[in-house]
């Protein structure tokens, strides 16, 4: 099974308004941590945003937040009031368990969503 | 200034004549990993290291090698390359957590890529 999924391959959005990427994971481990990352046509990966599985409460970064829902395990970005340069190759990834743990060195990303800001 | 270098950026080579990609991280980080990022299949970790003389593999090592005889440099290896070995390749390192009970925070910082064609 897909230890992440995105399920929009390509989404357009209007400049300012906000647009949610969606992204569900699976794992059987209670500490887990969360990322989301950007990769612009240039090429490199930009961190943009983390969630702890022990965080009560939802992350935010400037204009980014994180849409975390564990009982559904998803973990949603949301970006505000989008902007041109926020168009991009957005990815969700996942590090699980804690340090001990034979699976914690593993991240997992999901397969990307490639979102276009329209003027 | 903190940063992950790879070298070369690109590199065009023919099946079968073994090359390097050279990794080097200057914030002292434990944790290192190379990934490989292919059209509609995200990244995907190839092999991983906890520190010096210690690797692993990820869920794609077919075809490749690490070896991790200094903290700062991680570089993979091909014996012999081939045509599906063409993609884009990230370096990326990472502290490892000091709290032993707690998702780690710290998220992996990437390299630039190096886009590799195996004709």
């Amino acid at each position: 099974a897909q230890k992440i999924t995105q399920t929009q391959p390509g989404m357009f959005v209007q400049e300012k308004e906000a647009v949610t990427l969606d992204c569900t994971y699976d794992t059987s481990d209670q500490s887990y941590g969360l990322f989301w990352y950007k990769q612009p046509s240039s090429g490199e990966m930009i961190f943009l945003i983390y969630q702890g599985s022990y965080d009560e409460q939802n992350a935010t970064e400037g204009r980014y937040s994180l849409n975390f829902q564990k009982a559904r395990k998803s973990a949603n970005l949301v970006i505000s009031a989008s902007q041109l340069g926020d168009s991009a190759m957005y990815f969700c990834a996942m590090r699980e368990g804690l340090w001990w743990g034979y699976n914690f060195n593993k991240f997992y990303f999901g397969s990307g969503t490639k979102l276009n800001v329209k003027p | 200034e903190a940063q992950v270098t790879q070298n070369p950026r690109y590199l065009i080579t023919v099946t079968g004549k073994k090359l390097t990609v050279t990794c080097s991280q200057n914030m002292n980080h434990e944790y290192m990993s190379w990934y490989r990022q292919d059209p509609g299949l995200g990244l995907r970790q190839i092999y991983y290291s906890m520190n010096v003389e210690v690797t692993d593999k990820g869920d794609v090592p077919e075809g490749y090698k690490v070896s991790r005889k200094e903290k700062r440099n991680f570089p993979l290896i091909l014996e012999s390359p081939s045509p599906n070995q063409t993609s884009l390749y990230f370096c990326a390192s990472t502290y490892l957590p000091g709290l032993a009970y707690l998702p780690s925070t710290d998220t992996q910082y990437f390299g630039p890529g190096t886009r590799l064609t195996v004709l």
